[in-house]
């Protein structure tokens, strides 16, 4: 079964940092996603992701973030001056076309980001 | 979107059935009713979607009343690895627009032996 895949696992880096998380979705789909889950809390949605451009963001998704589909399989979320609430679980996530009555996006397993 | 709400936590044993009601007063005419699941320091996964009636996969059932303002997941004979964060989520399909998942808290359910 086809899944998206993040790198690094777990990130750990200090205060003021920039930091890159990676993702590779699933090779067909067209619409991608950033979510994040700060320990204990709920799953937030930061950004969407389609032909290029951002579709919609949160108002989390700051002036510090930035995405970006560098070549065709990779997509990423940079953060260019990490804060300490900034700690938390990167969900990736990536959808295919919305025909045939059934949306679902797949999730990467995470990428656990650690500000100190 | 419709907001949804949903219990907190739910307690089971192993081998009985349990449903995890969800309320959707709002829901929209294009609305679908999706519901994810959780592990702990894993992504949530998509378990099964529907618009009304009852749909049913090789994982769980949704009912959904004819007024569409609540739905209920029906897991059949849980095991100690279906202990997980369930959530309820209503979705857009309209148009070619891409659709945000806003998740709840979720409900917690704790599957015993």
């Amino acid at each position: 079964e086809p899944e998206v895949t993040q790198t690094p696992s777990h990130q750990v880096t200090q205060m003021g940092q920039e930091v890159i998380l990676r993702c590779v979705p699933i090779s067909n789909h067209l619409y991608f996603y950033w979510y994040r889950q700060i320990l204990g809390q709920k799953v937030e949605f930061l950004v969407s992701f389609y032909n290029n451009e951002i579709s919609e963001k949160s108002e989390i998704f700051d002036d510090q973030f930035s995405v970006e589909r560098p070549d065709g399989s990779n997509f990423t979320l940079k953060i260019r001056s990490t804060k300490l609430e900034d700690s938390a679980m990167y969900f990736c996530a990536s959808s295919g076309s919305l025909a045939g009555g059934k949306y679902e996006q797949y999730f990467g397993p995470g990428t656990r980001l650690t500000v100190t | 979107l419709a907001k949804t709400t949903q219990p907190i936590s739910m307690d089971s044993y192993e081998g009985q059935e349990v449903n995890i009601t969800c309320s959707h007063n709002n829901i929209a005419t294009n609305d679908y009713i999706t519901w994810y699941q959780q592990f702990p320091s894993q992504g949530p996964r998509f378990i099964i979607q529907g618009y009304k009636t009852k749909v049913t996969n090789e994982v769980a059932s949704l009912f959904i009343p004819a007024d569409r303002k609540s739905s209920t997941l029906s897991l059949p004979r849980v095991s100690l690895s279906d202990t997980a964060v369930y959530y309820c989520l209503v979705v857009s399909l309209q148009g070619g627009a891409t659709n945000k998942l806003i998740f709840g808290t979720g409900t917690l359910l704790a599957v015993q032996p």
